[in-house]
């Protein structure tokens, strides 16, 4: 069964450091999507791409993240300056359709640890 | 906004014993509706999910969940739980054919005792 992957499994970074999740979503998909989950927390959505856009976003998706597809499988999600409070579990995930109407297939995970 | 409310934090059962967790959900809208489980160390599975028709959706693993409209709720159900059902379990919600988002609920944990 066709999976979302990420890579790496695990990011160690220090404060400051710019950092690049990455993500191979399911191929067929053309939704793709990020989210975090601080430890402890529930998991927040944060951004929504389509069509090489992003159609939406959370108030915790600030000028310091970026998203983008940079080639035809990879989706990217990059923190410029990374701060304590980034730390987080951050997941992958991509629909065929609209996720209004569709479901959402999750990737494994990238643990990212600022120190 | 929409939010989504798990009563439970953490729930310890024996083997074989029934299960029901609870989910509310906030949204005056139509909503789709979702149980997602995580395994240890494993990521994010979709159990069942509910987008129109029967409000009883039956997922995997025996899973059941009924939608009720009315009390904008969507419980989790299991008449017999193993062991292997330990994990947390997350509701979540979002508006249909509105946003992409996933509201997520703060997942229950449940501890199947041997």
């Amino acid at each position: 069964e066709p999976e979302v992957t990420q890579t790496p499994s695990h990011q160690v970074t220090q404060m400051g450091q710019e950092v690049i999740l990455r993500c191979v979503p399911i191929s067929n998909h053309l939704y793709f999507y990020w989210y975090r989950q601080i430890l402890g927390q529930k998991v927040e959505f944060l951004v929504s791409f389509y069509n090489n856009e992003i159609s939406e976003k959370s108030e915790i998706f600030d000028d310091q993240f970026s998203v983008e597809r940079p080639d035809g499988s990879n989706f990217t999600l990059k923190i410029r300056s990374t701060k304590l409070e980034d730390s987080a579990m951050y997941f992958c995930a991509s629909s065929e359709g609209p996720g209004a109407s569709h479901e959402q297939y999750f990737g494994p995970g990238t643990r990212l640890t600022v120190t | 906004a929409q939010s989504v409310s798990q009563h439970n934090h953490h729930v310890i059962l024996s083997e074989a014993a029934s299960l029901e967790l609870g989910c509310n959900y906030s949204y005056g809208g139509t909503v789709n509706l979702f149980w997602y489980v995580q395994y240890p160390g494993q990521h994010l599975q979709l159990l069942l999910k509910y987008f129109s028709g029967d409000p009883l959706v039956k997922g995997i693993k025996g899973f059941e969940a009924e939608f009720i409209k009315s009390k904008f709720s969507f419980n989790l159900r299991k008449p017999s739980v193993q062991w292997s059902d330990t994990a947390e379990y997350f509701c979540a919600v979002n508006a249909r054919n509105r946003d992409d988002k996933i509201i997520f609920g703060k997942g229950t944990r449940l501890h199947i005792l041997p």
